[in-house]
């Protein structure tokens, strides 16, 4: 079964800094490596995605992530962080194939992300 | 387009009532899930559903029950409600190929 690990429940980085969130995954088969953000009071939406190809992956506002299978990791980062990053951030795991959505998804337990002015 | 809608979106039960919380999607989507969010435990999948007519556990469907009632809806149901079930929670939908969860605006839950 697949599981996720997200090392930091709270990351505090200065504006303008290098933001880096950790997460290691588990899966039995080549996995699909998402991060999602949650901004206060609202539902998660989507930054980026791996499925296959580019082990590199750029998402919205800036993020990038990097599969790296020897790892068995997907660390989310952004060179230099903005006031409006400030948000709770969650890496998940799927094992589905491309010919089928019929899988579970799994999350790990967030990282709230602060930044300093 | 609405995307992903949760009704309702607060609600305070007493120990041991029943609800049930209600979702739609209209982006024809095959699959749908049901998540609880608590504070440090992240997102916990409780049942999710292939499609219509089958539905499957997550990690945490003790206490739940749920009901794909056409590829539309799928409804999550507390029969008994217990106060370690208050929570935040998130219906979504995934299309295929698409490989990317819509989740609803979430319906926060309160167990007295």
């Amino acid at each position: 079964a697949q599981s996720v690990t997200q090392l930091g429940s709270h990351v505090s980085v200065s504006e303008g800094a290098l933001v880096l969130l950790r997460c290691n995954y588990s899966s039995s088969v080549p996995p699909y490596l998402f991060w999602y953000v949650q901004y206060p009071n609202q539902g998660l939406q989507l930054l980026l995605k791996y499925t296959t190809g580019a082990t590199l992956v750029k998402g919205i506002n800036g993020f990038e992530a990097e599969f790296k299978k020897s790892e068995t990791s997907f660390h989310l980062t952004k060179p230099s962080a903005h006031m409006s990053d400030a948000a709770e951030y969650f890496c998940a795991v799927s094992e589905s194939n491309r010919y089928s959505s019929a899988s579970k998804i799994i999350f790990g337990s967030g990282t709230r992300l602060s930044i300093r002015p | 387009n609405a995307g992903v809608t949760q009704t309702p979106k607060f609600q305070v039960l007493k120990t041991g009532q029943s609800m049930t919380l209600q979702c739609a999607q209209d982006m024809n989507h095959n699959s749908m899930y049901w998540y609880r969010q608590d504070p440090g435990m992240g997102l916990r999948l409780i049942y999710y559903s292939a499609s219509e007519g089958t539905t499957d556990k997550g990690e945490v469907p003790n206490g739940y029950n749920v009901s794909r009632l056409n590829k539309r809806e799928f409804s999550l149901r507390l029969e008994s409600a217990a106060p370690s079930q208050t929570s935040v929670y998130f219906c979504a939908s995934r299309g295929p190929g698409a490989n990317v969860l819509t989740f609803g605006a979430g319906s926060r839950l309160t167990v007295l």
